[in-house]
């Protein structure tokens, strides 16, 4: 069973504070690295695809890092505002089973104006 | 486009029951999945398909069925509906190109008494 972690599970933060949470999955079998951002009672959507070690992509005020030799992948919001506030999805892809996408538990963000 | 639709969107059941759960994508893409989402565990993956005829389980499919006659549907099965598959339900679509990110659908709420 492939372990993808994400943490915190939750955050409260001031409107203008910056803010990153991580997603933490098994480094010995990576093929591709998704962000995904998903409002209360909406679908999730697509943020970001990562694949290769040391990636960085940016859109607006949110980005993201990726480490494939230590597991992890970093996401980053500049200034929060509290049309931000919404749980954040990472999916993991490995190479020995490209065609599933397992999720992580997810980190729940919200924005205190 | 419609992008994907599920249908119902809402649904209660009695335990014992089976229902089939729709699900339609009209962009043409090869692959399509069925996730669970239940509080602080994400989206679980529980069938996917890479293609019409071709299925796989992913996380979590014991209690569920699944078929792919055409490019467009994967409906999903509940054979016997038990309590524990009270959750909502997501279908999601992609390409086929193995970086594409997923399309999701709004979700069906599922209650089994």
């Amino acid at each position: 069973i492939l372990n993808v972690e994400q943490s915190p599970q939750s955050l409260h933060v001031q409107e203008g504070d910056s803010t990153n949470f991580t997603c933490s999955f098994p480094s010995s079998n990576f093929y591709a690295l998704h962000w995904y951002r998903w409002e209360t009672a909406k679908s999730p959507e697509a943020l970001f695809v990562m694949t290769l070690n040391g990636d960085e992509k940016k859109k607006g005020r949110i980005s993201a890092t990726l480490n494939t030799k230590e597991g992890y992948s970093y996401l980053y919001i500049k200034g929060s505002q509290p049309e931000d506030s919404a749980t954040y999805l990472c999916a993991f892809r490995g190479k020995t089973s490209y065609d599933k996408v397992i999720f992580g538990p997810g980190t729940s963000l919200s924005v205190i104006p | 486009n419609a992008g994907v639709t599920q249908t119902p969107k809402f649904q209660v059941l009695k335990t014992g029951q089976s229902m089939t759960l729709q699900c339609a994508q009209d962009m043409n893409h090869e692959y399509m999945s069925w996730y669970r989402q239940d509080p602080g565990m994400g989206l679980r993956l529980i069938h996917y398909s890479v293609g019409a005829g071709i299925t796989d389980q992913g996380e979590v499919p014991n209690g569920y069925n699944v078929s792919r006659s055409t490019t467009e549907d994967f409906p999903l099965r509940l054979l016997s509906a038990a309590p524990s598959q009270t959750s909502v339900y997501f279908c999601a679509s992609r390409p086929g190109q193995h970086t594409d990110t997923q399309y999701f659908g709004p979700g069906t709420r599922l209650t089994v008494l």
